[in-house]
């Protein structure tokens, strides 16, 4: 089953505008990462937050997190066309014991049009 | 530094063949997650080696088995193929296992059955 889930699963901004998306999980959670995904390739690593920061920073990416609410965001300011993916949400959890895994949500497909 | 290397790309198996993946993490890096990513189930765990032991297993059929040699490079295989074992395998390396590592994804390895 998917921990994260995030919403809207599209979206399709304008060049130049801020695009904003959400993720919502059911369990605790030790960190949250958000990566990138371009069309039939790997995942890009963007951001690792920790369950104990509210807020973080990288470029014109901004995370936040808020475990009261289990949800995250991931704001991408001044889109560009460059920026068309899929983003994706991946908590972890543990499994049993000592053992965990990285679970991911289904994406956001994020269309920038120039 | 090189990243995640996977091999073959594409590759196309008939219905009852097995499937050998391979995955090199980066330099440096004891632990090796393998992904399985499909348009319906999205981004699923399938195991992670860390010091050549498998450390977590999600939850796929024994058909899907994998192993990680001394220099910490990982294989993966899958028997009798199913239609349904079509899908994009990811693998993903970090330095080490346990929450809050960064976790770097190779460019997949897509896989048909027909």
């Amino acid at each position: 089953s998917q921990q994260g889930e995030e919403d809207p699963q599209a979206l399709s901004i304008q060049e130049g505008e801020n695009a904003t998306m959400n993720c919502s999980y059911k369990t605790s959670i030790n960190n949250l990462q958000w990566y990138r995904q371009n069309s039939g390739r790997g995942l890009v690593h963007l951001i690792l937050i920790r369950s104990n920061e509210r807020e973080k920073h990288s470029g014109r990416l901004r995370v936040t997190l808020d475990t009261s609410k289990k949800s995250s965001s991931l704001l991408i300011t001044a889109s560009r066309a460059a920026d068309t993916a899929s983003y994706f949400c991946a908590t972890d959890a543990w499994i049993t014991g000592s053992n965990y895994k990285l679970t991911f949500g289904k994406g956001t497909l994020l269309t920038v049009n120039p | 530094k090189a990243g995640v290397t996977q091999t073959p790309r594409y590759l196309i198996k008939t219905r009852g063949q097995q499937v050998t993946l391979s995955c090199s993490p980066i330099s440096g890096h004891r632990s090796v997650s393998w992904y399985q990513q499909t348009p319906g189930q999205g981004l699923q765990f399938l195991f992670e080696y860390f010091s050549e032991t498998q450390r977590n297993k999600g939850n796929f059929p024994g058909r899907f088995s994998g192993r990680q040699f001394s220099n910490s490079r990982s294989e993966m295989n899958v028997s009798t193929l199913e239609l349904g074992d079509s899908a994009l395998y990811l693998c993903a390396s970090s330095l080490v296992s346990g929450f809050g590592n960064t976790i770097y994804f190779g460019e997949g390895s897509w896989l048909t059955v027909v």
